[in-house]
């Protein structure tokens, strides 16, 4: 699986965009990009993921560059609720038992 | 619907003592999974399951051990507590042919060896 960067730690206002970048210039063509957060004390929770294409959902919205070498992860409206750990996972689908390798994320603090 | 939950919450456990962390689920998956998360780290897999009777290692499998005599039921033992062990313990589980998209984790066990 790619290896993945990540800023350590980010801060937001509230009600404002949170944009959390993340590098994977090793990725490969049929490598995905997933998005998870860990809120504290719990445990991740699935975000979004994307192979090539922009993704939205309910919760964020996945820009992939062109290259694909790196993304951005958009909470449209950041709300104290979304402070958390965020990571960027790279990986080709789900094989059976295979890890998620979460390295160390960023942490996104959201403040009033 | 409780999802997959973990028993205990916490736990302190002396050197050299043994103990076992149970993750049950309801949603009938067949792939379980036990991770351990250290301060700052990300997750990292122990030992995993893809169906009852089934167990791999994963990881980080040294100093544990796994059974899955049910479906529902991933338990993770300790058989001699080291110090090293401390760490947040969290169970996952997805269904047959599910993605990153489906796996769902439990609370997670915060365990302390002393």
């Amino acid at each position: 699986d790619a290896k993945t960067t990540q800023p350590p730690s980010m801060d937001c206002a509230e009600g404002r965009a949170a944009n959390l970048p993340c590098n994977h210039s090793t990725i490969s063509g049929n490598e995905y990009v997933y998005w998870y957060r860990q809120i504290h004390s719990q445990g991740p929770q699935y975000i979004i993921h994307g192979l090539k294409n922009n993704e939205t959902n309910e919760m964020a919205s996945l820009i992939i560059t062109e290259d694909r070498k790196s993304s951005t992860l958009i909470l449209p409206h950041a709300t104290l609720r979304d402070t958390a750990v965020y990571y960027c996972i790279v990986r080709v689908g789900d094989q059976a038992g295979t890890a998620l390798i979460f390295g160390k994320g960023t942490t996104l603090s959201v403040s009033s | 619907n409780a999802g997959v939950t973990q028993t205990p919450k916490f736990r302190v456990l002396k050197t050299g003592q043994s103990m076992t962390l149970l993750c049950a689920q309801d949603m009938n998956h067949e792939y379980m999974y036990w991770y351990r998360q250290d301060p700052g780290m990300g997750l990292r897999l122990i030992h995993y399951s893809v169906g009852e009777g089934t167990t791999a290692k994963g990881e980080v499998p040294d100093g544990y051990n796994v059974s899955r005599l049910k479906k529902q039921n991933f338990l993770l033992g300790l058989e001699s507590a080291a110090p090293s062990q401390t760490s947040v313990y969290f169970c996952a589980s997805s269904p047959l042919g599910g993605g990153p998209t489906s796996r769902t984790f439990g609370s997670g066990t915060r365990l302390t060896v002393v």
